[in-house]
């Protein structure tokens, strides 16, 4: 099953600020977030491993929040670089050590000047 | 750094052909290779998780047949698509992974396979 992410699509000024939400209907291993802009591939932004865990670097960070089974990406003062296409990839618990990452449907993301 | 390359970049050819695309770790030794499918404005769909040595696992609904990988060495992994069909065009992408716990994905850049 594919986790589920919130909003699919957010347009924003920039400077403005933009959550944006994974909700899994399994238990989950760990949340890893991707930017993916047009044409590219996506590019890792950070992993979160353990319930609580909250990560951030510039004005990215995101949340872990293991009992709800979701994540949340926050970002902070969009600057036009921003703008993308954001994937939540989710590990579940239980799947066999593998590895492998089951994406979310994806947000777009538009920052205007 | 993690850097993983693929080639080619982009490829067109004709429908009853098939095609190889290459993906390579560069700076690591990749535990395990993966293979995705992007269609225009959707999601990264797995289409099988690839060990150094060992047959590839495929997800449900994925051709094993259809796309063969093979997994030469802890740097190299390839996917070849026979027999395409215009069906089968569509942004090819891989990523490797340093070890099993605790670490992420890293993308190439992408193959983009038009079939005519």
């Amino acid at each position: 099953q594919q986790p589920v992410q919130s909003p699919q699509a957010v347009i924003l000024r920039e400077g403005e600020d933009a959550v944006i939400n994974c909700s899994s209907s399994k238990a989950l291993y760990s949340v890893h977030w991707y930017r993916q802009k047009h044409g590219e591939a996506p590019v890792f932004l950070m992993i979160l491993l353990k319930g609580g865990e909250q990560k951030g670097h510039d004005k990215i960070s995101a949340s872990f929040n293991e009992k709800k089974q979701q994540s949340s990406l926050y970002l902070t003062a969009s600057q036009l670089s921003y703008s993308g296409t954001y994937f939540c990839g989710t590990e579940y618990k239980g799947s066999s050590n593998t590895g492998k990452l089951i994406f979310g449907q994806g947000t777009t993301l538009q920052v205007k000047p | 750094g993690a850097v993983v390359s693929q080639h080619p970049s982009r490829v067109i050819c004709k429908s009853g052909t098939s095609v190889k695309i290459e993906c390579r770790s560069l700076d690591f030794q990749a535990t395990t290779m993966f293979w995705y499918r992007q269609f225009p404005k959707q999601s990264l769909m797995l289409m099988a998780t690839s060990n150094e040595g060992s047959k590839a696992t495929y997800e449900q609904g994925v051709e094993k047949d259809k796309f063969l990988i093979n997994h030469a060495s802890l740097t190299l992994s390839t996917l070849t698509v026979t027999s395409a069909h215009p069906e089968d065009s569509s942004f090819y992408i891989c990523s490797a992974r340093k070890r099993l716990y605790q670490e992420t994905q890293y993308f190439g850049p992408g193959t983009r396979l038009l079939v005519l």
